[in-house]
């Protein structure tokens, strides 16, 4: 039972242009929701969040939007930058609990053209 | 943000045997936590592990074969023992904090091979 769903295993972006990457999750009590890039041979990097109570956060080129009625998210790069091409994982909890016990999606493999 | 350092990065083991991954963070946390991920597949958690008690594992998994330990508030020992082929994956350790609640740190991750 996959609780977070990234159902693109892989997206191809030309650089400058925009990455989007989508995240679908099940479970109505998640509440706090995550994304993070993962290079070859490193453990994965925090990017950026989103709680519940919010429908967009930004943070430079970075933008997470939540549609709760949906019960997806997305996350947003603009300019996409060679830099970039990485893995990217959403991950979600629930509860008051902020980072605890994440449910992670299956990754999506970001390559940015040049 | 805090610096998490795994040791081995990487090992091939036979079968039949077991293996401790060592877990050090560069701060004092509350929180750590042990993840394993399968070729091809997302992060799983295994179990949070708390400085004084024992520690909480998810749904799949037992403390007989994940034995986890927390001596203090910078460093955790997960063993995987007696593996099998089925176990190799990337084991990573990660930490809630240490400032905020809102992140998760982790450590750049161990690749284990069974044979």
């Amino acid at each position: 039972d996959q609780q977070v769903k990234q159902n693109s295993p892989s997206l191809s972006v030309q650089e400058g242009r925009i990455s989007i990457l989508n995240c679908d999750y099940t479970n109505s009590m998640f509440d706090y929701f995550l994304w993070y890039k993962k290079y070859p041979a490193e453990g994965p990097t925090f990017l950026i969040s989103i709680s519940s109570i919010k429908d967009k956060n930004e943070d430079g080129r970075f933008t997470v939007f939540l549609n709760k009625s949906a019960k997806h998210l997305s996350l947003h790069i603009v300019p996409s930058q060679p830099g970039d091409s990485a893995v990217y994982f959403c991950a979600a909890s629930e509860g008051i609990q902020g980072a605890q016990k994440l449910v992670f999606g299956q990754g999506t493999r970001l390559t940015i053209n040049p | 943000s805090a610096v998490i350092s795994q040791k081995p990065s990487r090992d091939i083991c036979q079968r039949g045997t077991s293996l401790t991954i060592q877990c050090q963070v560069d701060s004092q946390v509350t929180m750590m936590f042990w993840y394993r991920q399968q070729p091809g597949q997302s992060l799983t958690l295994i179990a949070t592990a708390n400085q004084g008690s024992e520690a909480t594992y998810e749904s799949g998994f037992v403390i007989d074969k994940f034995p986890i330990s927390r001596p203090n508030l910078t460093f955790s020992t997960l063993t995987v023992s007696n593996m099998s082929p089925e176990d190799s994956s990337i084991y990573l350790c990660s930490v809630l904090g240490p400032v905020s609640y809102n992140e998760q740190f982790f450590g750049p991750g161990t690749r284990l091979t069974v044979l």
